[in-house]
């Protein structure tokens, strides 16, 4: 099966850098997501990870590394805006030999000035 | 990236009852997916449904109590059937994006159901 561990909740300070951490397991990996998520809102994907390294998309970036099962997301330049759930997803084959997307528990991020 | 739109956004409703619902795509997708997430929690897959064929359901869930509907690639229905408190959830439709990459999906605005 696939699982996923990442932090229940974070709390920053505006104007820092906050990273949220992501391991995972998985069967024949394809990729780790991320999504942001606010209270009442509906889940909007950030980003996307297939090989190691580095992605970055103005202020959010994230990083894999495949050898590791490990991923993380780094938000710059935080704002009150950011504060919201951020969900890692893998991407992998379950016991059918099917591909799936199973998302982790969720990173409560607070914000604070 | 794809819009998305969910009828109805909430509702309440009575144990022993039925609720449908919709999910409408601004464009022709493969693969739609239904999700559950109770408030606070993550999203679970119910089912994943393709036009023309029957749904695949996940672990824990079956057809009688979540049947679904895909008449065409730009709409689907998921209907909580014989409802009980514990369906109370957020419920959220979602595609992927175009290419079949499932690791990029789109989500509709979910379904907030409140069973008494």
């Amino acid at each position: 099966g696939q699982s996923l561990e990442q932090p229940s909740e974070v709390t920053a300070v505006e104007g820092a850098i906050v990273q949220i951490n992501c391991t995972y397991q998985t069967s024949g990996f394809y990729g780790l997501s991320w999504y942001q998520q606010h209270d009442g809102g509906a889940p909007t994907f950030l980003s996307y990870n297939a090989l190691d390294g580095l992605e970055e998309t103005g202020r959010f970036s994230s990083f894999l590394s495949r050898s590791d099962s490990y991923g993380y997301l780094l938000l710059q330049e935080l704002q009150m805006k950011d504060s919201a759930s951020y969900f890692c997803a893998v991407s992998g084959v379950d016991s059918g030999g099917y591909q799936k997307v199973t998302f982790g528990t969720g990173t409560k991020l607070q914000v604070i000035p | 990236s794809a819009v998305i739109s969910q009828k109805p956004s909430r509702d309440i409703c009575q144990r022993g009852t039925s609720l449908t619902i919709q999910c409408q795509v601004d464009s022709q997708v493969t693969m739609m997916f239904w999700y559950r997430q109770q408030p606070g929690q993550s999203l679970t897959l119910i089912a994943t449904a393709n036009q023309g064929s029957e749904a695949t359901y996940e672990s824990g869930f079956v057809i009688d109590k979540f049947p679904i509907s895909r008449p065409n690639l730009t709409f689907s229905t998921l209907t909580v059937s014989n409802m009980s408190p514990e369906d109370s959830s957020i419920y959220l439709c979602s595609v992927e994006e175009a290419g079949g990459i499932k690791e990029t999906q789109y989500f509709g605005p979910g379904t907030r159901l409140l069973v008494l």
